[in-house]
């Protein structure tokens, strides 16, 4: 069956302008991650959904980033204002259940900001 | 604060040379350990976990971890490589419910 998808697959924005990014999860995933890789930095946890459960936002950081999940399925990650640091690859992950338990990821979404 | 090390950023071996990246964590608690792979222009995988039980984990392709708890260390082996192993290889724990990801072992295997 289809994976995770993401898009944009690149996204190439100025400083100061608000940008989205797009998780489609695996069909009858109920947990849904978002992950930051910065270069050199590694993945960085931002934003986990587990069913209708109140998401984990413990990674976010800073108020600049949200993410909602609609339906429990899609998911939509927010970068308000963005800035030069932000600069990354950020990462969605799916798992059939929570708990952390195995993830599959998508191919990721490269964001540049000049 | 809790972390994850990968001591080792790159390594460089010969087909059919033995493997062993190192991966050490800073928790006192329960743990939950991974290690993922990202071969070149794919996504991330897992290759193996640990939750609970023989602390000697086996996952794919050939490859094995071994829990050490009073090492804090989940060090990831394979007795030969091979060169479709180059791969990008992160550590990963779950620690008091929240998931830290280790920077990364690039893994370049020379046929």
């Amino acid at each position: 069956g289809a994976g995770v998808s993401q898009s944009p697959s690149n996204k190439v924005t100025e400083k100061g302008k608000d940008v989205e990014l797009r998780c489609d999860p695996i069909s009858g995933h109920t947990a849904l991650y978002w992950y930051r890789q910065s270069l050199g930095q590694g993945l960085e946890f931002l934003i986990y959904f587990q069913g209708n459960s109140a998401p984990d936002k413990s990674g976010l950081p800073s108020d600049r980033f949200s993410a909602e999940r609609t339906g429990g399925s899609v998911s939509t990650l927010t970068i308000q204002r963005t800035q030069q640091e932000d600069s990354a690859v950020y990462l969605c992950a799916s798992s059939l259940d929570g708990g952390w338990n195995t993830q599959y990821f998508g191919p990721g979404t490269r964001l540049t900001v000049l | 604060a809790q972390s994850v090390s990968q001591h080792n950023h790159h390594v460089i071996l010969s087909e059919a040379a033995s493997l062993e990246l190192g991966c050490n964590y800073s928790y006192g608690g329960t743990v939950n350990l991974f290690w993922y792979v990202q071969y070149p222009g794919q996504h991330l995988q897992l290759l193996l976990k640990y939750f609970s039980g023989d602390p000697l984990v086996k996952g794919i392709k050939g490859f094995e971890a071994e829990f050490i708890k009073s090492k804090f260390s989940f060090n990831l082996r394979k007795p030969s490589v091979q060169w479709s192993d180059t791969a990008e290889y992160f550590c990963a724990v779950i620690a008091g419910n929240q998931f830290y990801f280790g920077t990364g072992t690039s893994l370049t295997v020379i046929p």
